[in-house]
């Protein structure tokens, strides 16, 4: 079967660094994307990682390690805004080209002024 | 660009009603995705439809029907509503890549 395990909670205060895991079991794998909600919104795409290693995206960056199955977000000078939840999303191979992703049950990330 | 919109914004139904919930995008994406959630979960997929004229069983598609009217449209519809159906319902479209868009939300509740 497939699955996705992140923390449920995640706390810090503005302006640290955060780092939310996920660790993921499918057949076969694509690649790891990580999706931003705030409350009452809609999900929103942060980033997506195909291959090893780590890409940034202005305060956020996100690392894959494939081997290991694993993959993390990394939140740095935190602000308010950014507390939400964090979703990360893998394709596996059975989803072929329909883009279906599976995801995580989500990281509440709490920012305390 | 709207993006992903969806109709209506909130709906309450009794339980037997029947309701179908609207999605359309206008980003000329070939796939789309319907997904519910509950409080404090994550995404789960009913159903989505890889290009026009095809569609495709999620994670929890009892209780559900879907039409992909066209490129733009694609429906969701409850035949018989039932409480456990009471939930957040997105819609979502890509290009078939990692990144989905997703539209507002249909807030529904089943009484």
């Amino acid at each position: 079967g497939q699955s996705l395990e992140q923390p449920s909670e995640v706390t810090a205060v503005e302006g640290a660094i955060v780092q939310i895991n996920c660790t993921y079991q499918t057949s076969g794998f694509y690649g790891l994307s990580w999706y931003q909600q705030h409350d009452g919104g809609a999900p929103t795409f942060l980033s997506y990682n195909g291959l090893d290693g780590l890409e940034e995206t202005g305060r956020f960056s996100s690392f894959l390690s494939r081997s290991d199955s694993y993959g993390y977000l990394l939140l740095q000078e935190l602000q308010m805004k950014d507390s939400a939840s964090y979703f990360c999303a893998v394709r596996d191979f059975d989803s072929g080209n329909t883009g279906k992703l599976i995801f995580g049950q989500g990281t509440t990330l709490q920012v305390k002024p | 660009n709207a993006g992903v919109t969806q109709t209506p914004k909130f709906q309450v139904l009794k339980t037997g009603q029947s309701m179908t919930l609207q999605c359309a995008q206008d980003m000329n994406h070939n796939s789309m995705y319907w997904y519910r959630q509950d409080p404090g979960m994550g995404l789960r997929l009913i159903y989505y439809s890889a290009s026009e004229g095809t569609t495709d069983k999620g994670e929890v598609p009892n209780g559900y029907n879907v039409s992909r009217l066209n490129k733009r449209e694609f429906s969701l519809r409850l035949e018989s509503a039932a409480p456990s159906q009471t939930s957040v319902y997105f819609c979502a479209s890509s290009l078939a890549g990692m990144e989905q868009f997703f539209g507002p939300g249909t807030r529904l509740t089943v009484l």
